[in-house]
């Protein structure tokens, strides 16, 4: 069976500071991956998707930047973190080259700013 | 743009009730998902209704779609306690193509009360 991993669960970084996000998914290969943020009583906010190592579309002009090495693998980077940064991080994957888009969600990452 | 617009905002019943939410969107869609999410948590796929179809039923789950109206509703039928969390409509559009991805609303928050 498929599993996505997301770690760490929590963060606390002052602002400037560097950041990176690991997810990861088991169990199935070539799959689409997803980075969302969700700010406080919000919907989701879809800041990358891969379809592919080193393959990253990026939605919004943002501070973050995104990384697909391995195929399992997708990276939220950011060289210096902003307070408007601060949110909830959901990593999601789906299967690739079907007309289906069901997504699977990591547990996320709370990410706070200070 | 945000496709799919969730109503109520909020909701709070009575444990043993039915909840409805409703879901309303802009562009033709291939199907509509809805996804549950309890506090702090990710998202989790509860069930998908296609542009063809009208009504699908999955234990107390009960949606129904009307692409004359681009709406869809999420019937929860003798709520418990445990659904209390936040609903989502996602929408897939019916264009393909590498910018063609699921849009999510913002979401409903639902309380059952004991």
């Amino acid at each position: 069976s498929q599993t996505i991993h997301q770690w760490p669960a929590t963060l606390v970084q002052p602002v400037g500071s560097p950041l990176s996000l690991e997810c990861t998914v088991e169990g199935t290969s070539n799959p689409n991956l997803y980075w969302y943020r969700q700010a406080a009583g919000r919907g989701l906010q879809l800041l990358f998707y891969s379809v592919g190592i080193g393959q990253i579309s990026s939605e919004v002009p943002q501070n973050l930047s995104a990384s697909r090495p391995q195929d399992w693998q997708f990276i939220l980077s950011s060289k210096k973190l902003l307070l408007s940064d601060s949110g909830f991080y959901l990593c999601a994957w789906s299967v690739a080259g079907t007309r289906i888009r069901k997504q699977y969600f990591g547990p996320g990452t709370r990410l706070t700013v200070t | 743009s945000q496709q799919g617009e969730e109503d109520p905002q909020a909701l709070s019943i009575q444990e043993g009730e039915n909840a409805t939410m409703n879901c309303s969107y802009k562009t033709s869609i291939n199907n509509l998902q809805w996804y549950r999410q309890n506090s702090g948590r990710g998202l989790v796929h509860l069930i998908l209704i296609r542009s063809n179809e009208r009504e699908k039923h999955s234990g107390r789950l009960r949606v129904t779609l009307d692409t004359s109206k681009k709406s869809s509703s999420l019937l929860i039928t003798a709520s418990r306690a445990a659904d209390t969390a936040s609903y989502f409509c996602a929408t897939d559009p019916s264009v393909t193509g590498a910018n063609s991805k699921l849009t999510f609303g913002k979401g409903i928050t639902l309380s059952v009360r004991p």
